[in-house]
């Protein structure tokens, strides 16, 4: 049974670029969570994806925008990178309704994306 | 809004004995659901542990369970006979049972070094 997979694991960007990553969830999962993390920070949550539609959004600028796709993987994009966008960003898989009520969220390795 | 505070940037134990990660948290949500996940350098975040704040038992896993006193708002972390393979950070989020999928809101982690 596969878990959470993210490609790619590392990325390197110019400032002002677009940057896509990918995440492909759990078997049996339908909804995808994409978190940020600063070095030495906890995850940030950035948004949620379930049936394709964007259910909730953290506190992150238009520039980051997701997409999920029928088979329920998931691709956030990153637009006019800035330095400050450095970080490993998480995805994670869950039950749409489930979280909490006894189960967890999955994650996958990260990607981590570095902006010079 | 949810707040989780880990208020131990780094922590060591030896190996074989019981180290003690403390997390409160602060919510308005009647209901909600605590988790611990442990981040290796590899960067995934692996669930450990899970507590409902309707459970009237404090919640166990193998060597690790969670202490949880619901009028201190806390939620501790216990492992027992620590282990080398131990060492990571070690991050406490929480999600209000809003009756949906709903995001992590997750502390600042707890650097965890186990020693010989």
């Amino acid at each position: 049974d596969a878990g959470v997979t993210q490609s790619p694991t590392h990325l390197i960007k110019t400032r002002g670029q677009q940057v896509t990553l990918r995440c492909s969830p759990k078997s049996g999962h339908d909804t995808v969570s994409w978190y940020q993390q600063a070095l030495g920070q906890g995850p940030q949550f950035i948004f949620q994806y379930y049936e394709e539609e964007e259910r909730q959004r953290g506190n992150f600028p238009d520039r980051f925008s997701g997409h999920q796709f029928p088979n329920y993987s998931s691709e956030l994009n990153v637009n006019a990178l800035l330095l400050g966008d450095s970080a490993l960003y998480l995805c994670a898989s869950s039950l749409w309704g489930r979280l909490g009520w006894g189960t967890e969220a999955f994650f996958g390795q990260g990607t981590r994306l570095t902006v010079v | 809004a949810q707040k989780i505070t880990q208020t131990q940037p780094g922590m060591f134990v030896q190996e074989k004995e019981a180290v003690t990660l403390d997390c409160t948290y602060d919510t308005s949500d009647p209901s909600y659901g605590l988790f611990w996940y442990k981040q290796p350098s590899s960067g995934e975040m692996i669930f450990l542990i899970y507590q409902g704040s309707y459970d009237q038992q404090n919640a166990t896993e193998g060597r690790y369970s969670l202490n949880f006193q619901k009028a201190r708002k806390s939620a501790n972390l216990v492992i027992s006979a620590s282990q080398l393979g131990d060492s990571a950070m070690y991050f406490c989020a929480m999600t209000p049972f809003t009756g949906t999928a709903s995001k992590l809101t997750f502390g600042t982690g707890t650097r965890l070094q186990v020693t010989l």
